[in-house]
């Protein structure tokens, strides 16, 4: 199993310039995740999904961030302006429901460490 | 909603040296509780975890023991090795989602 794929994994961008980071989850989860971890903050759930429906956006910072999963293999993070303030590593994460309860184990991606100058 | 409060770093050990991160939380119920670790560089992964009070989780020489009566997971370990140099995140299972702490920075000295 490759894992919980992301890219790019780096991307460096100017302010105002809009920025779409992708996630792939293992194949077969039905939750994924999206976070995002800075020194100030520590990690932040932003938003996730059960079986490619938004459950919980409460964590999006602000009407520039948006998440899609269009399909149960994708989904995107997209920051519309993007701004200095969101410079941090983002990270997807995917887990599978047991018996009815989302108690397993969250697999994370590498993250995609964003710079906006 | 849930709450973690982890001792802060980084905690600096030589190595073979005894390892304890503190961990305590606020939730409703009893949730399952969970460790993870972030290598430098990489996502995190799942260290251990245990769904019950009075459980023990352990995995590769680190274990916690899931303490109800005092809110408490605390991780351990008997000898820590300079590969064990990361940072460590205790994280109650929330509503729907996990509550991650602020994370430990553990560094190992040889």
């Amino acid at each position: 199993d490759a894992g919980v794929i992301q890219s790019p994994r780096h991307e460096v961008t100017e302010m105002g310039q809009e920025v779409t980071l992708r996630c792939k989850p293992i194949s077969g989860h039905d939750y994924l995740f999206w976070y995002r971890q800075t020194m100030m903050r520590g990690l932040e759930l932003l938003i996730y999904f059960n079986n490619n429906v938004p459950i919980d956006d409460s964590g999006m910072p602000e009407d520039r961030f948006s998440a899609k999963m269009p399909n149960a293999s994708f989904s995107t993070l997209k920051i519309q302006p993007s701004e200095p303030r969101d410079s941090a590593v983002y990270f997807c994460a995917s887990s599978l429901t047991l018996r009815g309860h989302n108690l397993d184990t969250q697999y994370f991606g590498p993250g995609t460490r964003l710079t906006v100058l | 909603g849930n709450s973690v409060t982890q001792m802060e770093g980084p905690v600096t050990l030589s190595e073979e040296a005894f390892l304890t991160i503190n961990c305590t939380y606020t939730a409703t119920g009893y949730p399952s509780l969970f460790w993870y670790v972030q290598y430098p560089g990489e996502g995190l992964q799942l260290l251990l975890k245990a769904t019950k009070a009075d459980d023990k989780g352990s995995n590769k020489g680190f274990e916690a023991t899931y303490r109800k009566e005092t809110t408490s997971f605390h991780l351990e370990k008997g000898s820590v090795q300079v590969s064990d140099s990361a940072v460590y995140f205790c994280a109650p299972w929330g509503r729907r989602a996990l509550t991650f702490g602020s994370g430990t920075r553990l560094q190992v000295q040889p």
